[in-house]
């Protein structure tokens, strides 16, 4: 069964340091999401992406955070100068096309990050 | 705003026991909800529901939505260890569909 994958599964890094999450969505899917999902809160969306461009974010994904499409299938959540609050599960997501589809989000296993 | 609120927070059952948990919403052009169960990790998904009193069902699992009561609720018969999760329900925002909004989840847990 098709699966969307996210690497690295844990991270541990120094407030200041930038980190990049890395996902591999379902190579059919044209919709792509980061999430994330702070110890014990609900799971927030941060941004999708779309034919190559971001096409809606959230307040929390600010100028700290960016992402690419680098290649055909990786998808990027870039997070510069990480704060102690970015801690935090990222979750990956991506759904098939169509137009107003309602179709299920597909979700990686997501990445710990853990800011010292 | 748009929200999606579920109820309760947690839930202590013991095996056997039928379980009922809630999500409530109010977002701006409902098109579709949809409900996930998250273990360790990634929200694996359930169902998904767009018409109103029409009763989805897998197993031991079901749900149903109330567009007039701006509800859903998701059922389950003869609890089993394996069903403690959170479950979360998500709708998602039209009409571009990009933004799902998550409810905090209910947290069960299922005692042998």
């Amino acid at each position: 069964e098709p699966e969307v994958t996210q690497t690295p599964s844990h991270q541990v890094t120094q407030m200041g340091q930038e980190v990049i999450l890395r996902c591999v969505p379902i190579s059919n899917h044209l919709y792509f999401y980061w999430y994330r999902q702070i110890l014990g809160q609900k799971v927030e969306f941060l941004v999708s992406f779309y034919n190559n461009e971001i096409s809606e974010k959230s307040e929390i994904f600010d100028d700290q955070f960016s992402v690419e499409r680098p290649d055909g299938s990786n998808f990027t959540l870039k997070i510069r100068s990480t704060k102690l609050e970015d801690s935090a599960m990222y979750f990956c997501a991506s759904r098939g096309s169509g137009t107003g589809d309602t179709g299920e989000l597909f979700f990686g296993e997501g990445s710990r990050l853990t800011v010292l | 705003e748009d929200k999606v609120v579920q109820s309760p927070l947690s839930l202590v059952v013991h095996e056997g026991d039928t379980v009922t948990l809630n999500c409530s919403y109010e977002v701006t052009n409902f098109r579709s909800l949809l409900w996930y169960k998250q273990e360790k990790k990634a929200p694996t998904f359930l169902f998904m529901l767009t018409s109103s009193g029409i009763e989805k069902k897998s197993g031991r699992l079901s749900s149903i939505l109330d567009k007039k009561e701006l509800s859903s609720i998701l059922n389950i018969t003869a609890t089993q260890t394996g069903d403690s999760a959170i479950y979360l329900c998500a709708v998602p925002t039209f009409p571009t569909g990009n933004q799902f909004y998550f409810g905090t989840g209910t947290s069960l847990t299922v005692i042998p």
